[in-house]
């Protein structure tokens, strides 16, 4: 149970192009679904946060209107990252709440996709 | 100062070594406390929660001293399949809502 998948796992665009990044929780509801990035070698970074039918909280540093993110359904979130430039290749990793998790609040995670852009 | 402190390593221990990592939060307000792993080029993956009797899971062991603010992890018997980066991960509430922060993780190498 609680499997997470993401689509595409690995893009590789052109700078300036916009590319949708998909988030399923497969087994389970989630009201909500946290967007992380991660740099070689660092840690994730939290980006924002997807909840069900609501506008997402995105994290101090992160842009909005560059970070699209769409929460429309119990089980997808959809991240958009539009006007791609080099700078925004990094992972970029998916996790999911369960509706039912109880008070650990544990998350889990997509496989992640990787974004190259050239 | 991060809010989630680790020892970046590497550790670059023998086959059946007993190896321990540990981990200091900074927001004494934490909630809950996990260890993932996290294997070259994946996704983080659940290893082991934290409570704060200590637990244990085969090899692993996890104990948290909420005084200090301070989480280890012990592995006993290294197998080779144990290189990771395992990464300490802290459930906080910041701004009104749950967050996991996530330390910068510490690298594991297992020789045969």
């Amino acid at each position: 149970g609680a499997v997470v998948s993401q689509h595409p796992s690995w893009v590789i665009c052109k700078s300036g192009t916009s590319v949708k990044i998909e988030c399923r929780s497969l087994d389970f509801q989630a009201t909500t679904m946290f967007w992380y990035r991660q740099f070689p070698k660092q840690s994730l970074m939290l980006m924002a946060t997807s909840n069900e039918g609501s506008k997402a909280t995105y994290e101090q540093g992160v842009e909005k209107d560059k970070f699209l993110i769409n929460h429309a359904s119990l089980t997808l979130s959809t991240l958009t990252v539009t006007s791609a430039h080099p700078e925004d290749s990094s992972f970029y990793i998916c996790s999911a709440h369960p509706q039912l998790a109880g008070t650990r609040n544990e998350q889990f995670f997509g496989p992640g996709t990787r974004l190259t852009v050239l | 100062r991060k809010e989630v402190e680790q020892d970046p390593g590497p550790f670059n221990v023998p086959e059946g070594a007993t190896v321990a990592f540990n981990c200091t939060y900074s927001n004494s307000a934490s909630q809950s406390f996990f260890w993932y792993r996290q294997d070259c080029r994946k996704e983080p993956k659940l290893l082991m929660s934290v409570y704060s009797s200590g637990n244990e899971d085969g090899r692993f062991t996890a104990q948290l001293n909420r005084a200090s603010q301070y989480i280890s992890l012990l592995i006993r018997d290294s197998k080779l399949s144990d290189s990771a980066t395992y990464l300490c991960v802290v459930n906080m509430i910041l701004d009104s809502s749950y967050k996991l922060i996530f330390g910068s993780g510490t690298r594991l190498l297992v020789r045969p």
